[in-house]
């Protein structure tokens, strides 16, 4: 069973939009929730992170809210650029596992045009 | 520039040979892992260390082995490889609990 799921296997926004990347789980243990961004050929980078004692966090052009009464998250990207095109994968932890292995979601596939 | 190297970035492999997919941090993490990615599942983690001598099973560990003597190393080994182990493989690190994992560019891998 799917624990991460990302519902959405592509988006496609104009530059200069809002791009909206969602993102459910059902692990109710989840408490640390990251979003990765992969280029073809290389490996994910890490974005952005939420903690579950948040229900939003902001760096830049990015900011990740957490509901966590639905279990949801979504990345906002405010202005969408073409650099943008990537895949974005939603991952999530169990904090008091004592590890910090992290489960993925199947990632989305972001395309910004000009 | 500090990070993770990954070796070989690919490789074409027959069934039932063994292989070592390499995997070298130099920022003194003391946790790694090991995923593999493919179409349509995302990433999933085959094993995992959460400090030099110990090691942990993923989500898929099968047919995988890892081991962890230092704090910098963490090879990925394939006894006898099957074609259904054609993938990227990903090594990843992280400081700690609740750290974002760095990852390296990955080591793509095919199986005849």
């Amino acid at each position: 069973d799917q624990q991460v799921k990302q519902n959405s296997p592509s988006l496609s926004v104009q530059e200069g939009r809002i791009s909206i990347l969602n993102c459910d789980y059902t692990n109710s243990m989840f408490d640390y929730f990251l979003w990765y961004k992969k280029y073809p050929a290389e490996g994910p980078t890490f974005l952005i992170s939420i903690s579950s004692i948040k229900d939003k966090n902001e760096d830049g052009r990015f900011t990740v809210f957490l509901n966590k009464s639905a279990k949801h998250l979504s990345l906002h990207i405010v202005p969408s650029q073409p650099g943008d095109s990537a895949v974005y994968f939603c991952a999530a932890s169990e904090g008091n596992s004592g590890y910090s292995t992290l489960t993925f979601g199947k990632g989305t596939m972001l395309l910004v045009s000009p | 520039i500090a990070g993770i190297t990954q070796a070989p970035t690919s490789q074409i492999l027959a069934a039932g040979r063994r292989m070592t997919l390499r995997c070298t941090q130099d920022m003194r993490h003391n946790a790694m892992y090991w995923y593999r990615q493919d179409l349509g599942l995302g990433l999933r983690l085959i094993h995992y260390s959460n400090t030099a001598g110990t090691t942990g099973k993923g989500e898929v560990p099968d047919g995988y082995s890892v081991s962890r003597a230092n704090t910098d190393d963490f090879p990925l080994t394939l006894a006898s490889a099957v074609p259904s182990q054609t993938s990227v493989y990903f090594c990843a690190s992280s400081e700690g609990l609740n750290q974002p994992q760095h990852f390296g560019d990955g080591t793509r891998l095919s199986i005849l």
